[in-house]
């Protein structure tokens, strides 16, 4: 079992342009999560899927922040007109989803360092 | 709202001293609460779960306490060493929620040879 793939590990924008990140969750996971890695919040919660459908958005910013999930094998977070203040490390997870020991423990994969000039 | 608090932002330790990092968190209930470990250039990986059924967990050297009543959650160890180096994340299920999860801030250990 590879983990959760995130691609590409590192991406440098110019600010104005669109950055798209990828993830890769562990086969037979259902569920999926986005998350902002910065030195001064910490890991900020943007986004789930379960079962591929869009479950709870509420950290996503509201304006150029996008993800979706078009199939059970990816997903993708898409920053339309990038700034400076989004550069971070973006952190997808994915978890089992079913009760009991460990079903819900999320596993991360390595993030993707998104610059933006 | 519920929410884990951190306040040791950075934590700097020598070989074989003593680890104590401090979390608290607020919500109802007795949440499951959980320490995640994140070392440079990889994503955070679960260290230990404790629930108020066991109140302790331990993994590779480290212990957690679950203390009800303070509602706080301490990871320690007794002995340090430099491969322990790492950001270590204080967090709880979500009592609404069981497949959300929330952090703290994180703690940076750094572990002087």
């Amino acid at each position: 079992n590879a983990g959760v793939i995130q691609t590409p590990r590192h991406k440098v924008t110019g600010k104005g342009q669109e950055a798209t990140l990828w993830c890769e969750p562990i086969s037979g996971h259902s569920a999926v999560f986005w998350y902002r890695q910065t030195i001064v919040q910490g890991l900020e919660f943007l986004t789930y899927f379960r079962n591929q459908a869009p479950i709870d958005d509420s950290g996503m910013p509201k304006e150029r922040f996008s993800a979706q999930m078009p199939n059970q094998s990816h997903s993708t977070l898409k920053i339309q007109s990038t700034q400076p203040q989004d550069s971070a490390v973006y952190l997808c997870a994915s978890s089992l989803g079913v009760p009991g020991t460990g079903g819900y423990e999320q596993y991360f994969g390595p993030g993707t360092r998104l610059t933006v000039l | 709202g519920d929410s884990v608090i951190q306040m040791q932002g950075q934590v700097t330790l020598s070989e074989n001293d003593f680890l104590f990092i401090n979390c608290t968190y607020s919500t109802t209930g007795y949440p499951t609460l959980f320490w995640y470990v994140q070392y440079s250039g990889e994503g955070p990986q679960l260290l230990l779960q404790v629930t108020t059924a066991n109140n302790k967990g331990s993994s590779r050297g480290f212990e957690a306490t679950y203390d009800k009543g303070t509602t706080s959650f301490h990871l320690q160890k007794t002995s340090v060493q430099e491969i322990d180096s790492a950001v270590y994340y204080c967090a709880m299920r979500d009592q609404g929620n069981a497949y959300k999860v929330i952090f703290g801030k994180g703690t940076h250990l750094h572990v002087l040879p």
